[in-house]
Formats: structure tokens, C-alpha cells, sequence
């Protein structure tokens, strides 16, 4: 079968630094996807990592170990406006995204 | 705005009927995808098209059909609805076929009573 496991809740604090680890079993791979997502709104691209390694893109890192089927989202500098939905996905067959059932990071003051 | 566009916004129809969703990717981009998100079932990939031709199938009922046409908007036909159909039908674009970086549309909300 394939799944994807992410934690269902992340609770931070504004300012400090969180992690949203995501472990993937799936037939093909090509790569592993970040998405956010606000209540009501769209999934909006955050990263793609096909390759093992820590790819950054401003406050948002995310990590790749394909030897261990593992990645993670790292979210520095927590604000307000990042409380949403995290959705780890992987690529297989083409174009195919595999989404796990997102963790919802709540950010206090 | 990611530029994917979709209509209508709502949809309120009963169940039997047939609606279609549209879709019109980004500028330049070959690859759309239709994805289902309902509470129980969270985000499921249903069909790809790269270019005009069916490249990615997923989990999509015999009841749901898509096409995507030479201007490459794509359509999402769903018949026969059931009340378990009711949910967010996002499309998504990419300019390539292997899309682990996709950009989605705000969605249609489909309601069926």
C-alpha cells in the first residue's frame, strides 16, 4: 500500500522554530513535496525535494533522506500568519501527488 | 493569485444531476491536474493531463470524466452525483509532466443535496 504519515497537530510559540516530520511508503518516487494550506483556501507550493539534502527557501527549509524514506519541513521565525495546514506529498507516476492528511500548526503569541 | 483559474466558485445541484467544473492553468503550463478534498478523505489525486493526453489516473469513480482541450483548460465532469460527492474540486497546473511543484486554482465548492 502507500501512506504517508505527518503528526496531526503542532503547537508553537510566534518567533521560535518548528519541524513537521513526514515518513512516506509509496511504489515510485520521484520526489517529496511541501504544501500549505489555509482554512478555506488553496494548497499552496512551499518545496520539492527530489534529491536527499536540505533544500531553503527563506524561513522554510525542507530536508530529504530517500535511504530512510523520511523528510521534514522546518518553519524559522514563526509568525502569526503561518498558522495553516501542512501537507507532505510524494511525487510517483508522472505527475501524481500522494498527499498525507496535513498537520495543523497552530502559532501563539 | 496562483494564476490557475477555476468556475464556478459554488455549486449547489441534487443528486443525479451532472455538473462540469473548469479549469485554466497557468500561462505556459502543459500539465493540469483535478484533485477531490473532502473531511474524511483529505486530498485526493483523481486524473492528470499533460498536453491533451491522459497521462495520471487515480482513484476517480467511472462517474467523473475529464478532458483537457487544445487551449489547454481542462473540464471535470461529474454525473450521477451522490451526496458523497459533495467537496472542494481543486485543479492544478505545471509546466512539466513529473509535477512535484504544482500551483492550485481556489477551487469549486460543490454541494450536492
Amino acid at each position: 500500500g502507500q501512506s504517508l504519515e505527518q503528526p496531526s497537530e503542532v503547537t508553537a510559540v510566534e518567533g521560535a522554530i518548528v519541524q513537521i516530520n513526514c515518513t512516506y511508503q509509496t511504489s515510485g518516487f520521484y520526489g517529496l513535496s511541501w504544501y500549505q494550506q489555509h482554512d478555506g483556501g488553496a494548497p499552496t507550493f512551499l518545496s520539492y525535494n527530489a534529491l536527499d539534502g536540505l533544500e531553503e527557501t527563506g524561513r522554510f527549509s525542507s530536508f530529504l533522506s530517500r535511504s530512510d524514506s523520511y523528510g521534514y519541513l522546518l518553519l524559522q521565525e514563526l509568525q502569526m500568519k503561518d498558522s495553516a495546514s501542512y501537507f507532505c506529498a510524494v511525487n510517483n507516476q508522472g505527475g501524481k501527488l500522494i498527499f498525507g492528511q496535513g498537520t495543523e500548526l497552530s502559532v501563539k503569541p | 493569485d496562483s494564476g490557475v483559474t477555476q468556475t464556478p466558485k459554488h455549486l449547489i445541484t441534487a443528486t443525479g444531476q451532472r455538473v462540469t467544473l473548469r479549469c485554466s492553468p497557468r500561462s505556459g503550463d502543459l500539465s493540469v491536474y483535478w484533485y477531490q478534498q473532502s473531511l474524511d478523505q483529505g486530498l485526493q489525486f483523481l486524473i492528470q493531463y499533460y498536453n491533451g493526453e491522459e497521462r495520471a489516473k487515480g482513484n476517480i469513480l467511472e462517474r467523473f470524466s475529464a478532458q483537457q482541450f487544445p487551449d489547454l483548460h481542462s473540464e471535470l465532469n461529474l454525473s450521477s452525483l451522490e451526496l458523497g460527492d459533495s467537496a472542494l474540486y481543486f485543479c492544478a497546473s505545471s509546466h512539466r509532466d513529473r509535477g512535484g511543484e504544482q500551483y492550485f486554482g481556489p477551487g469549486t465548492r460543490l454541494t450536492v443535496t
